[in-house]
């Protein structure tokens, strides 16, 4: 089955910097792509979505790239702000099959 | 939030109990699923259903059943409570099929002493 490795598993910016998440899936065949952000003691939301037809997709601050060769994709959020510390979760998955999800990057932002 | 509804959100139980926890929608949509969070672990999914009565295992569902008499609910039954089921579970829903975008539940938070 999919397997999708997070990396780091904390990450720790200062308000303004940019904050990189990477994940990395195992099949070749998984072609939908989203992230989501939990905030301590809420549910997961999703805030990006990437298919596999595309390379790099953006809303505002937040982007993802996807590197179909390599098997990875990531998570770009640029002028980090103290709202935007969360934990982060990839997922992978293809039609017919589960999402699978990485296992969460905490993410803080220091004022 | 995407309409769905968990309850209890909060439960305090004895090892031996039996506990169900209920996920409800107003979406309409065909895939449910239930997965327990945990430190260390993320998101690990129970069961899921593809449609009222289809139901079918997840990766960790040893101990747990569910149900599915009705669109709009999806019930997971602890038939009789450990401490490692101790957790935070979530319910989640998709019109997309297995593989679409998932919209995740509010979550209930288990305590099994």
């Amino acid at each position: 089955g999919e397997n999708v490795e997070q990396h780091p598993s904390t990450l720790s910016v200062q308000e303004g910097d940019s904050a990189v998440i990477k994940c990395t899936y195992s099949d070749s065949a998984s072609n939908y792509f989203p992230w989501y952000k939990q905030e301590l003691g809420k549910r997961p939301q999703l805030i990006i979505d990437i298919r596999s037809n595309v390379g790099e997709k953006k809303d505002q601050r937040i982007a993802v790239t996807l590197n179909k060769t390599a098997k990875h994709f990531s998570l770009h959020i640029t002028e980090t702000q103290p709202e935007d510390s969360a934990v982060y979760f990839c997922a992978a998955s293809y039609a017919g099959n589960m999402l699978t999800f990485g296992g969460g990057t905490r993410l803080m932002v220091k004022p | 939030d995407a309409g769905i509804t968990q309850s209890p959100r909060h439960k305090v139980t004895e090892t031996g109990t039996p506990v169900t926890l209920r996920c409800h929608q107003t979406e309409n949509h065909r895939y449910m699923y239930w997965y327990r969070q945990d430190p260390g672990h993320g998101l690990r999914l129970i069961h899921y259903s593809y449609g009222v009565k289809d139901t079918d295992k997840g990766e960790v569902s040893d101990g747990y059943s569910v149900s599915r008499s009705k669109t709009e609910d999806f019930l997971l039954t602890l038939e009789s409570a450990t401490s490692s089921q101790t957790s935070v579970y979530f319910c989640a829903i998709s019109g997309e099929g297995l593989g679409g975008t998932q919209y995740f539940g509010p979550g209930t938070r288990l305590l099994v002493l």
